[in-house]
């Protein structure tokens, strides 16, 4: 089966510049993931998205950062402006996990994610 | 939030070795997964676990899913070169992930 795709896979900006990044999940996958990577820590989870619905975004700084998944199927993350400290690795991931289960026990299939850079 | 804290943060051993790391949690998780990292791509699945005190076996890797739900166990046997990377624990209590902050392995030939 296809993994997951993510583009583009490199990114440089100057502060306050905006940016977007594309994700399209395993076919079949209900459950998408956005992280951030910073160099040197495990990542940190931003958004998850049930098809188009938002489970959790408590850990998104929406004064600057957004995302969507119209469709239930691929999504984008959008930052503007963007800040230094915003240099990180963005990681998509997706899951078979469906909310309507009395368990989850799908695990994450992660993309190769996109590094970015603000200067 | 909720703290996961993986263990070693670093290892250097000699090829043929076998290794150990661990994490714990503040609270019960309901799945473990274990996954390695190479640089400059995603993480990569190794092993998944959704019950206390399951072991499970991926080649030379195995994991254990700890019986207080509060910990798990991955063990690397006769350590190849390629085993070089950063590996990551991730659980959660229900619904939502939470990862270590990585093992560095470091294999000498």
């Amino acid at each position: 089966e296809a993994g997951v795709a993510q583009s583009p896979r490199y990114k440089i900006i100057e502060k306050r510049q905006s940016v977007a990044f594309w994700c399209n999940p395993i076919s079949g996958h209900a459950t998408l993931y956005w992280y951030q990577q910073i160099l040197g820590q495990g990542p940190k989870l931003l958004i998850q998205f049930q098809n188009n619905g938002v489970v959790d975004d408590s850990q998104l700084p929406k004064d600057r950062f957004s995302a969507e998944r119209l469709k239930g199927v691929d999504s984008t993350l959008k930052i503007q402006p963007a800040k230094l400290e915003d240099s990180a690795v963005y990681l998509c991931a997706s899951s078979l996990d469906k909310l309507t289960s009395s368990s989850y026990n799908s695990p994450l299939h992660f993309g190769n994610g996109t590094r970015l850079t603000v200067t | 939030g909720q703290q996961l804290n993986q263990s070693p943060q670093s290892m250097f051993i000699q090829e043929g070795e076998d290794v150990s790391m661990n994490c714990t949690s503040s609270s019960i998780f309901n799945t473990w997964l274990w996954y390695k990292q190479d640089p400059g791509e995603g993480p990569v699945l190794l092993i998944a676990l959704y019950k206390a005190g399951e072991l499970t076996s991926n080649g030379r890797l195995t994991a254990q899913f700890g019986i207080t739900r509060k910990d798990s166990f991955l063990n690397i046997s006769a350590s190849i070169p390629s085993d070089v990377g950063i590996y990551f624990c991730a659980g959660r209590p229900l619904i939502k992930f939470y990862f270590g902050s990585g093992t560095k392995l470091n294999v000498k030939p």
